[in-house]
């Protein structure tokens, strides 16, 4: 069983469309993330969400909009898609309440290739 | 903020030789220190860590000692494995529980048999 789940896997896109990835995690944990990683392997954070709310809001282009229904979903639609797109993004989940190790779980990455 | 700087990659070394990857940060307070490790084509996963002062973490062979009098997280193994081919890095979290994990650059390393 997956911990954290994101699909899809694999997203090639034309500039100027919208697209949307989303993420999943079964561990009970409160607080979800999003990282960008680019082709050099460094790892930036994005958004992060406790319970449903928006806790870190990095310097994004607003043409990223996340979205929690719910603490074990966390989307991240993306607008106007720009080459600048193109990177692996990853999610990631935390428990930070019930003892928090400040361990992330991360799930297996969405490669983005904006053309 | 925090910080965290890892040695520059890539590396590449020889089966069995000896690894070590370089890490310092900066931070307030007294943060947690991790190595993550990404194999090809995979997420991060967690490799080690400690919470304090002195604490050896360690895994799989590999071990890093927490140093708050010279703020590093080195990432150590005496003889490595083609398949400790990843990206390593190196991560630290403080401050509030709902704090984000800041990660260094990442160190490329490849094992050649």
């Amino acid at each position: 069983d997956t911990a954290v789940s994101q699909t899809p896997k694999y997203l090639v896109t034309q500039m100027g469309n919208d697209k949307s990835i989303k993420c999943e995690q079964n561990l009970g944990h409160d607080t979800m993330y999003w990282y960008k990683q680019d082709s050099k392997k460094f790892l930036k954070i994005m958004f992060s969400y406790n319970n449903k709310e928006l806790i870190i809001n990095e310097t994004v282009p607003n043409r990223f909009s996340p979205k929690s229904p719910d603490k074990a979903h966390l989307n991240l639609h993306i607008n106007s898609l720009e080459l600048g797109d193109s990177a692996v993004y990853f999610c990631a989940s935390r428990a930070t309440s019930g003892g928090d190790t400040g361990e992330l779980f991360f799930g297996e990455g969405s490669r983005l290739t904006v053309l | 903020g925090n910080s965290v700087t890892q040695m520059e990659g890539p590396v590449t070394l020889s089966e069995e030789a000896f690894l070590t990857i370089n890490c310092t940060y900066t931070a307030t307070g007294y943060p947690s220190l991790f190595w993550y490790v990404q194999y090809p084509g995979e997420g991060l996963q967690l490799l080690l860590k400690a919470t304090k002062a002195d604490d050896k973490g360690s895994n799989k062979g590999f071990e890093a000692t927490y140093r708050k009098e010279t703020t590093s997280f080195h990432l150590e193994k005496g003889s490595v494995q083609v398949s400790d081919s990843a990206v390593y890095f190196c991560a630290l979290s403080g401050g509030t529980s709902y704090g984000k994990l800041t990660f260094g650059q990442g160190t490329i390393l490849t094992v050649h048999p």
